[in-house]
């Protein structure tokens, strides 16, 4: 079955320290990747994707993920966190180009970032 | 470039009224749209998407229906709310076959029904 499955529910870490959000997933063939964010209230907003080639992809507002084929994970990093980046971070997958003509997403459960100043 | 539009942000219902969202795309043409409702502390539920006009496919049963009656314009609708249709509603496109999957979303709709 394709699921994605973020462990993390909520997060704390202090503003300036380093923070990673994990997600793997299950899915039948290598899938897009994506990470979007959601702040309060508010619709969600793309960071990041991966598509293809280098593995480690750079985003908005500094963020960058990590694609591992053989662990099936695409974790979210920041070397040093804002204020601001408190949010709801979810991952999500989907089908390459070509192979569907829905373009419909998995999403994870979401985690809950939260900033200690 | 694209923007995606939906109203109203907030609305109050009693139970038991009708429901109608609206959510329209600018600047692009036969997009994939998308009904997710969020549900407090909860991830995204996808309840409707749509590949054209008038093709609506649904993820779940429920008391909710979604529209198409025009190429960038998505309606979920409802006869009679349900206590349980509160939540976050929004609305997303995609640029369907002929592009790279890739979801954008509108800003969102809070549904309190009382």
């Amino acid at each position: 079955a394709q699921s994605v499955t973020q462990p993390d529910i909520h997060i704390t870490v202090s503003e300036g320290a380093s923070l990673e959000l994990r997600c793997n997933y299950s899915y039948g063939a290598t899938p897009y990747l994506f990470w979007y964010v959601q702040s309060p209230g508010q619709g969600l907003q793309l960071l990041l994707k991966y598509f293809s080639g280098d593995t480690l992809v750079q985003g908005i507002k500094g963020f960058e993920a990590e694609f591992k084929r053989s662990q099936s994970s695409f974790n979210l990093r920041k070397p040093s966190v804002h204020w601001s980046d408190a949010a709801e971070y979810f991952c999500a997958v989907g089908p390459r180009h070509g192979s569907s003509n829905t373009g419909k997403l998995i999403f994870g459960q979401g985690t809950t970032l939260q900033v200690k100043p | 470039s694209q923007t995606i539009h939906q109203w109203p942000a907030t609305l109050v219902q009693p139970v038991g009224s009708p429901l109608s969202l609206e959510c329209t795309v600018e600047g692009t043409s036969n997009p994939n749209l998308y009904w997710y409702r969020q549900a407090a502390g909860r991830g995204l539920q996808l309840l409707f998407y749509s590949v054209g006009i008038g093709q609506i496919s649904s993820e779940v049963p429920q008391n909710l229906s979604a529209s198409r009656p025009q190429d960038r314009q998505f309606i979920l609708s409802s006869k009679k709310l349900l206590l349980s249709d509160s939540g976050f509603y929004l609305c997303a496109w995609s640029p369907g076959s002929l592009g790279v999957n890739i979801q954008y979303f509108g800003a969102g709709t809070r549904l309190s029904v009382l």
